[in-house]
């Protein structure tokens, strides 16, 4: 069966960086656009970036773009998200998921790592 | 940006009830539209995807309809379940947007 596995999370100061790494297994990894997603505490929810199946196109919410970079790595079957420069408006569960295309809806999700951006 | 507006953004409601849920786009959206269910300390759930299909493994008692502008949600009979928060999702164009959640609590 499909699986997520969201790492990297915890707590980091204002300004400094972090990464999130979401292995991946069960399916064709190479084959799906990825995803992350997060959720401020009591907050909905709000997409964040997407990456193709082929890595060639990747997109960002205006809130993280210029600070966030997605990547993946097929022979690791694993998905990453670069944070610098995190705001305290960062703060959040990231979530990664998956989608059949890059524009998509998310069949598929992690647990959730949770970041939390304080001085 | 597309908008996404769900109402209510809560609603009571007993078991064996039927209820709905709206979603508005701020523009045409075609079939674009994703329904999901989360419960507290959980992942979102996909239920139905491009306005009426019912993913894999999801009671039949929930459905999708709508297009365009407008979609609902609709659980035919509340199951004790069926009590989370629900969202809707643009998959038109990027940025995705979703609905601010709709808090189905039992009454």
């Amino acid at each position: 069966q499909v699986q997520l596995v969201e790492s990297g999370g915890g707590v980091v100061q204002p300004g400094r960086s972090l990464r999130l790494s979401c292995e991946a297994s069960g399916f064709t990894f190479s084959s799906y656009g990825m995803h992350w997603v997060r959720q401020a505490p009591g907050k909905g929810l709000e997409w964040v970036a997407v990456i193709s199946y082929d890595g060639a196109n990747k997109y960002y919410a205006d809130s993280v773009r210029g600070r966030f970079t997605i990547s993946r790595d097929t022979s690791k079957n694993t998905l990453y998200l670069q944070m610098n420069s995190l705001r305290a408006e960062d703060t959040a569960v990231y979530y990664c998921s998956k989608g059949p295309t890059t524009v998509t809806y998310f069949d598929d999700w992690g647990q959730g790592s949770l970041v939390t951006v304080s001085s | 940006d597309i908008q996404m507006t769900q109402s209510p953004s809560s609603l009571s409601a007993s078991v064996g009830d039927r209820v709905t849920i709206t979603c508005r786009a701020s523009q045409t959206i075609s079939r674009y539209l994703n329904w999901y269910q989360q419960k507290p300390g959980k992942a979102p759930k996909l239920l139905i995807y491009t306005a009426s299909s019912l993913q894999s493994g999801v009671p039949s008692r929930f459905s999708g309809s709508g297009s365009g502008t407008d979609f609902t949600l609709t659980i035919s009979s509340l199951q004790p379940e069926d009590f989370a928060t629900y969202y809707c999702q643009q998959s038109y164009s990027t940025p995705i947007t979703f609905g601010q959640g709709t808090r189905l609590e039992i009454k």
